[in-house]
C-alpha cells in the first residue's frame, strides 16, 4: 500500500542535543509538510516543500531545519532541542495539480526532551 | 482570510447514539473542506472531503458530512456511535490555489458504554 512512513515513532533526546526525524513516502507526491502538534492542539505547520522548493512558515523558529534530498524523503532537524520542543511531529504529503490539496499523514514521531 | 471554527472541544455520546460534530468555516472563495480523525499517538487520517461535487459527502467508518453554503457549515455525523469512534476530530479548509490547510482546534469525542 502507498503510504507515509515516519521513523522513529518515539524519540528521546537530551536538552540541546541535535536530533533528526525522518519521513518517507511511496505516494509519489510532490509536496511534503512537517507539522508540530502539542497535546490537545491542532497541528501547526512548520514548513513544506513543493518539489525542492522550500517554504518556511514565518513563525517557525530557526532551530528547526529541513532537508528533502529526493522526492521520497524529507528530514526534520532540530538543532538544539529545548523542553518546549517536546511534541508529536507529523509528516504529510499532497499532490500539487489536483486542486484539492488533501493531505496524507504519517503516524508521527513523538519527541521527548530530557 | 479563511478560518475554521469547531463548536465544542469535547463531545460525549453513548454507544449507539447519534454523533454530531460541528464545523463552521469562513472563506471568500469556494472552499474545499476536510474532516480528519486522530487516534491517540497516531497521525491524522482523512475521513472525508468536500470538493463541490456533492453537498452530502460519505466517508469512511460510517461518517458523513453535509456542506451547507448558506450556513457556512460542514458538520460531521454518524447515526450510531461505536466505542472505536472515540478520538480527536479535526475540520480543515483549503481555498484557492493554496497548499496549506487551515485547521480547527479539534473536538475530542468520547463514547460511553
Amino acid at each position: 500500500d502507498a503510504m507515509v512512513i515516519q521513523n522513529p515513532r518515539y524519540q528521546v533526546t537530551q536538552f540541546g542535543k541535535p536530533v533528526t526525524l525522518s519521513c518517507s513516502q511511496t505516494l509519489n507526491h510532490n509536496v511534503m509538510y512537517w507539522y508540530q502538534q502539542k497535546s490537545s492542539q491542532a497541528p501547526k505547520l512548520l514548513f513544506h516543500y513543493y518539489d525542492k522548493d522550500f517554504n518556511n512558515e514565518a513563525d517557525t523558529p530557526d532551530n528547526f531545519q529541513s532537508r528533502r534530498p529526493n522526492t521520497s524523503f524529507c528530514f526534520l532537524d532540530i538543532r538544539s532541542p529545548g523542553l518546549g520542543d517536546a511534541a508529536m511531529y507529523l509528516c504529510a504529503t499532497s499532490r500539487e495539480g489536483q486542486g484539492i490539496y488533501e493531505q496524507y499523514f504519517g503516524p508521527g514521531t513523538r519527541l521527548t526532551v530530557t | 482570510a479563511q478560518s475554521v471554527t469547531q463548536l465544542g472541544s469535547h463531545v460525549s455520546v453513548s454507544e449507539g447514539a447519534l454523533v454530531l460534530l460541528r464545523c463552521n468555516y469562513s472563506s471568500s472563495v469556494p472552499p474545499y473542506l476536510f474532516w480528519y480523525v486522530q487516534y491517540p499517538n497516531q497521525g491524522l487520517q482523512l475521513l472525508l472531503k468536500y470538493t463541490s461535487a456533492a453537498t452530502l459527502v460519505k466517508g469512511i467508518n460510517g461518517f458523513e458530512a453535509e456542506f451547507k453554503k448558506s450556513e457556512t457549515s460542514f458538520h460531521l455525523t454518524k447515526p450510531s456511535a461505536h466505542m472505536s469512534d472515540a478520538a480527536e476530530y479535526f475540520c480543515a479548509v483549503n481555498a484557492g490555489n493554496n497548499r496549506k490547510l487551515i485547521w480547527g482546534l479539534g473536538t475530542s469525542l468520547a463514547v460511553n458504554p
